[in-house]
């Protein structure tokens, strides 16, 4: 398996555009969540999907960010309008959704909102 | 609420000296914890994982990490650093409810002198 795959791997985007991010979780993977890294709040968990249904946006910073699961094997994440403070590195990550288990994740998407 | 501390943000050690990482933990039954690695530019890769049995867990690159309940730990070692082990190593500890969500430490940067 080629592992959880995210696209782009950069993002460079001027204030006030959309941004969407894209995810492929893990063949097999039931369970998919989105993480935002940043130097000052380090790894935050924004949402997470179960059998391709939302179960968490606790940690959705605002009604800017929207994700969606439509199938087993792609999800997005949005954001519309983008801020500079939106800037960060956003993770992807699966599992198989057991107890224990691990969560695989992406190589990320570098986001920069100028 | 779940939570994870690692006490050190940065260490330096000299390449071939030994290397303890600091992990504690706060939950309120046995936890599944994690520890994982990053690179720069790169994303997380499970090093080792406690689930249950033995306290002391293998993993990969030659880490092994000891599960110490009476301390709510759960420490990285490694008896010889490498170089090519500096990197950011992340504490994660696994969610209570069905979510199996992984709660991560804010990390600690490893710096390895030659």
């Amino acid at each position: 398996d080629a592992g959880v795959i995210q696209s782009p791997r950069h993002e460079v985007t001027e204030m006030g555009q959309e941004v969407t991010l894209r995810c492929k979780p893990i063949s097999g993977h039931n369970s998919l969540f989105w993480y935002r890294q940043t130097m000052m709040r380090g790894l935050e968990l924004l949402i997470y999907f179960n059998n391709n249904v939302p179960i968490d946006d606790s940690g959705m910073p605002e009604d800017r960010f929207s994700a969606k699961m439509p199938n087993a094997s792609f999800s997005t994440l949005k954001i519309q309008p983008s801020e500079p403070r939106d800037s960060a590195v956003y993770f992807c990550a699966s599992s198989i959704g057991q107890p224990g288990t691990e969560a695989f994740f992406g190589q990320g998407t570098r986001l920069t909102v100028v | 609420a779940q939570s994870v501390t690692q006490p050190d943000i940065h260490i330096t050690v000299s390449e071939g000296a030994s290397l303890e990482l600091r992990c504690n933990y706060s939950y309120g039954a046995t936890p599944y914890l994690f520890w994982y690695v990053q690179s720069p530019g790169q994303g997380l890769q499970l090093l080792l994982k406690y689930f249950s049995g033995d306290t002391l867990v293998q993993g990969i690159k030659g880490f092994e990490a000891e599960f110490k309940r009476s301390q709510s730990s759960f420490n990285l070692r490694k008896p010889s650093v490498h170089w090519s082990d500096a990197a950011e190593y992340f504490c994660a500890v696994g969610a209570a409810d069905s979510s199996y969500k992984l709660i991560f430490g804010s990390g600690t940067r490893l710096l390895v002198r030659p």
